[in-house]
């Protein structure tokens, strides 16, 4: 079972909607993560947030806003997204690296994923 | 910059046979981690196994085991006594040392065929 849950699992949205993809850890991680996954490609990275900042956006679009209320939450604002932009989106989250008492490293841990269909 | 290359873009394997996907790797770094990761038709992301680069022994993970040659940068997978779950899409990747994100390679599509 995973430790990132992802909602919601299916999202059909209009171009001229509002919707929001939410993500949650309880790992005590400090970096979480949005990629995006088209079919039959790997993941591309979106935005990492550390320590609840952002520090990493790979130019994606602004009609993409990333929010990091809290330090196990993630979410993806969506407005006026385009018939491209539907994809698989996946959250993950990493222990960030300094922590000498976790062992797990670099290793980041995926969510099953939110379908997006934009109509 | 780092690249990462599967060069089996779909393999095959009968039910409990061994079988080999291989991940080559282009780095000018010397600490890093090398991953395999499994995303089957439900499209969760899931991990297979971990490598740091500064360790020689090769990591293993019950019917998983790599194959690092750190020299030739090359980390295959192997999957041993193959099962039908195992059919999956299996994607090498490569993360710096105090790194934040993954390079992935293309991905390799394996059916494990009853």
């Amino acid at each position: 079972d995973t430790e990132v849950t992802q909602t919601p699992k299916h999202l059909v949205m209009g171009m001229t909607n509002k919707k929001s993809l939410k993500c949650e850890q309880h790992m005590g991680h400090r970096a979480m993560y949005w990629y995006k996954q088209k079919a039959k490609k790997p993941p591309e990275l979106m935005f990492v947030y550390s320590y609840e900042k952002l520090s990493i956006n790979e130019s994606v679009p602004s009609r993409f806003s990333p929010e990091c209320p809290n330090s196990s939450l993630l979410n993806l604002h969506l407005h006026a997204l385009q018939p491209e932009d539907s994809a698989l989106y996946l959250c993950a989250s990493s222990q960030e690296r300094g922590d000498s008492s976790y062992s797990s490293g670099n290793t980041i841990y995926f969510g099953e994923g939110s379908w997006l269909t934009v109509v | 910059a780092q690249t990462v290359t599967q060069s089996q873009p779909e393999m095959s394997v009968q039910e409990a046979e061994t079988v080999t996907l291989s991940c080559t790797y282009d780095t000018s770094e010397n600490n890093y981690y090398l991953f395999w990761y499994k995303q089957p038709p439900s499209r969760q992301m899931i991990l297979v196994i971990r490598q740091e680069a500064y360790k020689q022994q090769n990591a293993t993970e019950n019917r998983f085991s790599v194959n690092f040659q750190k020299a030739a940068k090359s980390f295959s997978l192997k999957i041993s006594d193959s099962q039908l779950g195992d059919t999956a899409m299996y994607f090498c990747a490569f993360m710096r040392n105090y790194g934040q994100n993954f390079v992935f390679g293309p991905g390799t599509r394996l059916s494990v065929l009853p």
